[in-house]
C-alpha cells in the first residue's frame, strides 16, 4: 500500500542553524502539507501546498519557514533559523485532492514524522 | 469547521468493542466527519470518515445521528494495538487543513 515516508526520522541541530525536512508524498497525490506537534501538545497545521504554491498557511508558519517540491517526487519544509520553540514532531501529508464545490474533502494520509530537537 | 467534543479518555477491554463518541452540534450540512488516530508519537492515521450515512471500513464503523450533530467510531473488537489517541474531525468541504483537538485517549486492557 502506498505511503507517505520522511527522512530523517531525528534531528538534531544548533539553534540558528538551517534545517531542510523531507517528505515523499504518495505518488498520484496533488496536495501535500505539513504539520507539527510539540511533546505533548496537538498537531498543528503549518501550511498546505497545491500546483507549486502554498494554499494555506497558519499563523505559525512565519518567514522563517519555506517549502517546495524541488522535483516530482520530493516535499521539503525549510526552518531558516531554527529556535528552540521548533522543537517537536513534524508531519508530513498528502491527499489526492483537496475540497472542492464537488463536496470532496479528500483523506490526508500522513507520514510517520521528522522528530526534530533544537539544542 | 465545527468544533468537535471528545471524552478525554476511555477504558475497553481486549477483545469487545470500542464506543468512541463525538459531539459536534454546530455542524453544517457540507462538514464532513473524519476519524484518525495516533499511536504514540507516529504520524496520524486515517480510521473512516462519513458526511450523513453510516460507514463501515475493514477498521471501525462510523455511526452518525440523523441530526448530524453527534457520531460514534466503533472499533469491533478492539486489541492491544488499538491503544491510541482517538480525533474526532469535522471539516468542510471547501478546507484543507484538519484541526486536531485533544481527542480521545483509548487504553485497551488485557
Amino acid at each position: 500500500e502506498p505511503e507517505v515516508t520522511q527522512t530523517p526520522s531525528h534531528q538534531v541541530t544548533q539553534m540558528g542553524q538551517e534545517v531542510i525536512l523531507r517528505c515523499v508524498p504518495i505518488s498520484n497525490h496533488l496536495y501535500f502539507y505539513w504539520y507539527r506537534q510539540i511533546l505533548g501538545q496537538k498537531v498543528e497545521f503549518l501550511v498546505s501546498f497545491y500546483n507549486n504554491e502554498i494554499s494555506e498557511k497558519s499563523e505559525i508558519f512565519d518567514d522563517q519557514f519555506s517549502v517546495e517540491r524541488p522535483d516530482g517526487s520530493n516535499f521539503t519544509l525549510k526552518i531558516r533559523s531554527t529556535k528552540l520553540e521548533d522543537s517537536a514532531m513534524y508531519f508530513c501529508a498528502s491527499s489526492e485532492v483537496a475540497g472542492t464545490y464537488l463536496h470532496l474533502q479528500e483523506t490526508q494520509y500522513f507520514g510517520p514524522g521528522t522528530r526534530l530537537l533544537v539544542l | 469547521d465545527a468544533k468537535t467534543t471528545q471524552p478525554t479518555s476511555m477504558d475497553c477491554a481486549e477483545g469487545r468493542a470500542a464506543n468512541l463518541p463525538c459531539n459536534h452540534s454546530t455542524i453544517s450540512g457540507n462538514e464532513y466527519v473524519y476519524w484518525y488516530r495516533q499511536i504514540h508519537s507516529q504520524g496520524p492515521q486515517y480510521i473512516i470518515h462519513g458526511l450523513k450515512n453510516n460507514e463501515t471500513n475493514e477498521m471501525a464503523s462510523l455511526i452518525i445521528t440523523e441530526d448530524r450533530k453527534s457520531s460514534t467510531l466503533i472499533l469491533p473488537h478492539a486489541t492491544l494495538r488499538d491503544t491510541a489517541v482517538y480525533y474526532c474531525i469535522a471539516i468542510k468541504n471547501t478546507g484543507n487543513q484538519f484541526y486536531f483537538g485533544t481527542g480521545t485517549s483509548l487504553t485497551v486492557i488485557p
